[in-house]
């Protein structure tokens, strides 16, 4: 199986630029998705595929991909975009799923 | 609108067994793979299992090949996990997610695209 490797923790400014980044094989195959989780709740997807957003996910976030890294953005980030964030996507094989570390996003 | 509702979790001893649910509504369950992934306590999320949308192919993490059992009753719209021979290393929040695969440029791609609330299961003596 494959792993998904992100830092485990970054800071933003308010209303600064933010970029999550998360690196793995399977990347060169398959596009990441990104998950957003704040405590007590549950993981709520915010991109998907090239660079789509759900129904209500603000513009702010958009997501990109090289080689094996995928890269999630959040340009002027607001202080509730303070939360944990996951990557995700199928390994090498397509039949496993793998997720992230996990990215713990402080906003100063 | 969508909703995903998971149920059965508890206190279980190790060695036990426990089976969770997962209620859906809201979108046509039959046609959708869906899968479980679940959360130790302070920990990040860890993909559990998958099943095809008729219940014909199923996929399992290498940590719990052989001692869970995704299934589902397109019937009832329920997904379910059994899992058996439980161990504390099990402790953990268990989400069902519904996946979407979508198509496009001569590529698909999948996603979790919904998420239950979440089942506590604690494996302890």
């Amino acid at each position: 199986s494959s792993e998904l490797t992100q830092d485990p923790a970054v800071s933003v400014a308010l209303g600064q630029t933010v970029r999550i980044t998360c690196q793995g094989d399977s990347l060169t195959y398959y596009y990441a998705s990104w998950h957003q989780q704040k405590p007590g709740q549950a993981p709520l997807l915010v991109i998907y595929g090239k660079n789509n957003r759900p129904s209500g996910i603000p513009d702010r976030f958009s997501g990109s991909s090289s080689g094996n890294t995928a890269s999630l953005t959040i340009t002027g980030a607001q202080a509730e975009d303070e939360a944990d964030y996951y990557c995700d996507s199928r390994d090498s094989s397509g039949n496993h799923w793998v997720f992230g570390g996990g990215t713990k996003l402080t906003v100063l | 609108q969508v909703q995903l509702v998971e149920s059965g979790g508890g206190v279980v001893q190790p060695g036990r067994s426990l089976r969770l649910s997962c209620a859906a509504s809201g979108f046509s369950f039959s046609s959708y793979y869906m899968h479980w992934v679940r959360q130790a306590p302070g920990k990040g999320l860890e993909w559990v299992a998958v099943i095809s949308y008729d219940g014909s192919s199923e996929y399992y993490a290498d940590s719990m090949k052989g001692r869970f059992t995704i299934s589902r009753d397109n019937s009832k719209n329920t997904l379910y996990l059994q899992m058996n021979s439980l161990i504390p290393e099990d402790t953990a929040v268990y989400y069902c997610a519904k996946d979407r695969t979508d198509c496009g440029g001569g590529a698909c791609y999948s996603y979790f695209d919904y998420w239950g609330q979440g089942t506590l299961v604690t494996v302890s003596s």
